[in-house]
């Protein structure tokens, strides 16, 4: 079965300045890997996935993460943050089939100071 | 637009009562999932449902239950069974099920004991 942790509780940067949120997985054969964003009292929504092809993809509010097999992590990374970026931040991995689950990371909470 | 709806966003149970939280949806997806959300545990999954009139137990499903009678309706219902039942629940679906798809999420329902 498939596993995922965030090294990073909690995360404080200065606005403007860059990011990179850390995960790590465990899994046999090519993961799906997403990243999704929590703000405060309100759902999740999907950042970005990768399922194979490219290493690096880019996803919505200007984020983007590097797959890197060797070190079975897939980190998130924004050049300059905005403090509107303040929120919790998931990665997840699921496997193959349909009868997999997507098994969620515990989060890191990310602070923007202005 | 399309998406999720829960409700309430916030709902309070009394000792020895059962509550049930609605999740409805309108993208047309197969699956449907609830989690269950605590600080610092990240999701994990109560139950799921793969199609319509079928649903499986997730990590976590002693003291709940559910049904699936139309595919865009997958209610929780939190029993008196459930000792520890405060907590941030949310309802997600996918076109299909399995590890491999993304999922959308509706905003949540906070549950509190009174």
């Amino acid at each position: 079965a498939q596993s995922v942790t965030q090294p990073d509780i909690h995360i404080t940067v200065s606005e403007g300045a860059s990011l990179e949120l850390r995960c790590n997985y465990s899994y046999g054969a090519t993961p799906y890997l997403f990243w999704y964003v929590q703000s405060p009292g309100q759902g999740l929504q999907l950042l970005l996935k990768y399922f194979s092809g490219d290493t690096l993809v880019q996803g919505i509010k200007g984020f983007e993460a590097e797959f890197k097999r060797s070190q079975s992590s897939f980190n998130l990374r924004k050049p300059s943050v905005h403090w509107s970026d303040a929120a919790e931040y998931f990665c997840a991995v699921g496997a193959q089939t349909s009868y997999d689950k997507v098994i969620f990371g515990p989060g890191t909470s990310l602070s923007v100071i202005p | 637009d399309g998406g999720i709806t829960q409700s309430p966003k916030y709902l309070f149970r009394k000792e020895g009562q059962n509550v049930t939280l609605s999740c409805e949806q309108n993208l047309n997806h197969d699956a449907m999932y609830w989690y269950r959300q605590d600080p610092g545990q990240g999701l994990r999954l109560i139950y799921y449902s793969q199609i319509v009139n079928d649903f499986q137990k997730g990590d976590i499903a002693e003291g709940y239950s559910v049904s699936r009678e139309k595919k865009e309706s997958f209610p929780l219902t939190v029993t008196s069974a459930q000792k520890n039942p405060t907590a941030f629940y949310l309802c997600a679906s996918s076109i299909l099920s399995g590890g491999n798809q993304p999922q959308h999420f509706g905003d949540g329902t906070r549950l509190s004991i009174l």
